[in-house]
């Protein structure tokens, strides 16, 4: 159980292009999807928190109006990258949390790997 | 704010060797901590939580954790590591109520040798 799919799992774009990244919970509902940026031999890092049916909380620095987040049921989050650069590159995660409070456990996608060309 | 520290980017050590890789955090509220292994072009896969109950946390693939609020550290260990153990370990913390976000460690890389 819990799991979780991204769509597509690589990408590559022009300079300038957007693209959209799925995730998905597969066999359960996730009333909040976080979306996580990893650069090459880094952590991850926090772009934004997705709560089903409101707006996306973006984390300091991220710009809202470049990374569009729509969570518009409980088993879907896009992420699109609007006007990419190659400084876009990067493997974006996503998380889903399940919807049992105090377990705070995170089920993670395989990840999305963009590269702007 | 809450944090977390890993000892060692990288940590390389013989086929059946102990396994450790430390994590220490910082949290100003009860934390839950979790540890996560990526495997090369993948996503995070959990290996095991401690969300205030035992303080020993077993978790998948062998490896088990201990929570020490003492020391404020919740080192990943496994008896007797195998190939396929070779990963990035990630250790997270996050507050233990909401839906908080997951705060990571900077990773560490293990190898194991033949």
């Amino acid at each position: 159980g819990a799991v979780v799919s991204q769509h597509p799992s690589w990408v590559i774009c022009k300079s300038g292009t957007s693209v959209k990244i799925e995730c998905r919970s597969l066999d359960f509902q996730a009333t909040t999807m976080f979306w996580y940026r990893q650069f090459p031999k880094q952590s991850l890092m926090l772009m934004a928190t997705s709560n089903e049916g409101s707006k996306a909380t973006y984390e300091q620095g991220v710009e809202k109006d470049k990374f569009l987040i729509n969570h518009a049921s409980l088993t879907l989050s896009t992420l699109t990258v609007t006007s990419a650069h190659p400084e876009d590159s990067s493997f974006y995660i996503c998380s889903a949390k399940t919807g049992a409070r105090g377990t705070d456990t995170q089920y993670f996608g395989p990840g999305t790997r963009l590269t702007v060309l | 704010a809450q944090s977390v520290t890993q000892l060692g980017s990288h940590v390389s050590v013989s086929e059946g060797a102990l396994v450790l890789l430390r994590c220490n955090y910082s949290s100003s509220v009860p934390p839950y901590l979790f540890w996560y292994v990526q495997y090369p072009n993948q996503g995070l896969q959990l290996l095991l939580k401690y969300t205030s109950a035992a303080t020993l946390v077993k978790g998948i693939n062998g490896f088990e954790a201990e929570f020490k609020k003492s020391e404020t550290s919740f080192h990943l260990t496994k008896p007797s590591a195998h190939m396929s153990d070779a990963a990035e370990y990630f250790c997270a913390v996050s507050r233990n109520s909401g839906n908080t976000p997951l705060v990571f460690g900077k990773g560490t890389r293990l190898s194991v040798i033949a």
